[in-house]
């Protein structure tokens, strides 16, 4: 089954305390990125990578870093979390007809 | 720079109502349109996207969206509301030659009994 996972689903953690929330997908996109959703805010880009060791900031990057060793996975890693990164944070790729396929989520709570 | 600007945070409807979900876009390339669904506790699905061809668009259970270039909306319509249709739904924008897709704020539906 095509998909994109994500893990942890849900994470609970304290202020600085460094963590990675996993991406993976299985279609062989070239493009894959993150985003955070808040309520009333929509999603926004965190950052995005174009292919294999070629990454870019997107909207809302401080505070985040990505890496892109390999096509499928695309980790994003919180080096010191703050309790303003608490949100809904999800993992997508897109396909060459632009369209774009999202994980479930990862839920963070930062303390 | 592109925008989208979704009109009302919050539709209700009852069941077996038309639903009427609205998105105004902003591009100074042509756009790709989007419509997205998020069902509780899950991630985003895709609805329908508007990419140069037809201006009315048909998606999956049974929305569709018409592309109106004179009023640079996208408005996301269902002819008759269904209990589980209830969901929150996000209208977005990219561009032709550009990758970064641009979400609006979302609109949550109800649908009552």
């Amino acid at each position: 089954e095509a998909q994109v996972t994500q893990n942890p689903r849900y994470l609970i953690t304290v202020t600085g305390k460094k963590l990675t929330v996993t991406c993976s997908q299985n279609m062989n996109h070239e493009y894959m990125s993150w985003y955070r959703q808040d309520p009333g805010l929509g999603l926004r880009q965190i950052y995005y990578s174009m292919n294999v060791e070629v990454t870019d900031k997107g909207d809302v990057p401080e505070g985040y870093k990505v890496s892109r060793k390999e096509k499928r996975n695309f980790p994003l890693i919180l080096e010191s979390p703050s309790p303003n990164q608490t949100s809904l944070y999800f993992c997508a790729s897109r396909n060459g007809y632009n369209e774009q396929f999202f994980g479930p989520g990862t839920r963070l709570t930062v303390l | 720079a592109q925008s989208v600007t979704q009109l009302g945070s919050h539709v209700s409807v009852s069941e077996g109502a038309l639903v009427l979900l609205r998105c105004n876009y902003s591009s100074s390339v042509p756009p790709y349109l989007f419509w997205y669904v998020q069902y509780p506790n899950q991630g985003l699905q895709l609805l329908l996207k508007y990419t140069s061809a037809a201006t009315l668009v048909k998606g999956i259970n049974g929305f569709e969206a018409e592309f109106k270039k004179s009023e640079t909306s996208f408005h996301l319509t269902k002819p008759s509301a269904h209990m589980s249709d209830a969901a929150e739904y996000f209208c977005a924008v990219s561009g032709i030659n550009t990758d970064k897709l641009i979400f609006g704020t979302g609109t949550r539906l109800q649908v009552f009994p």
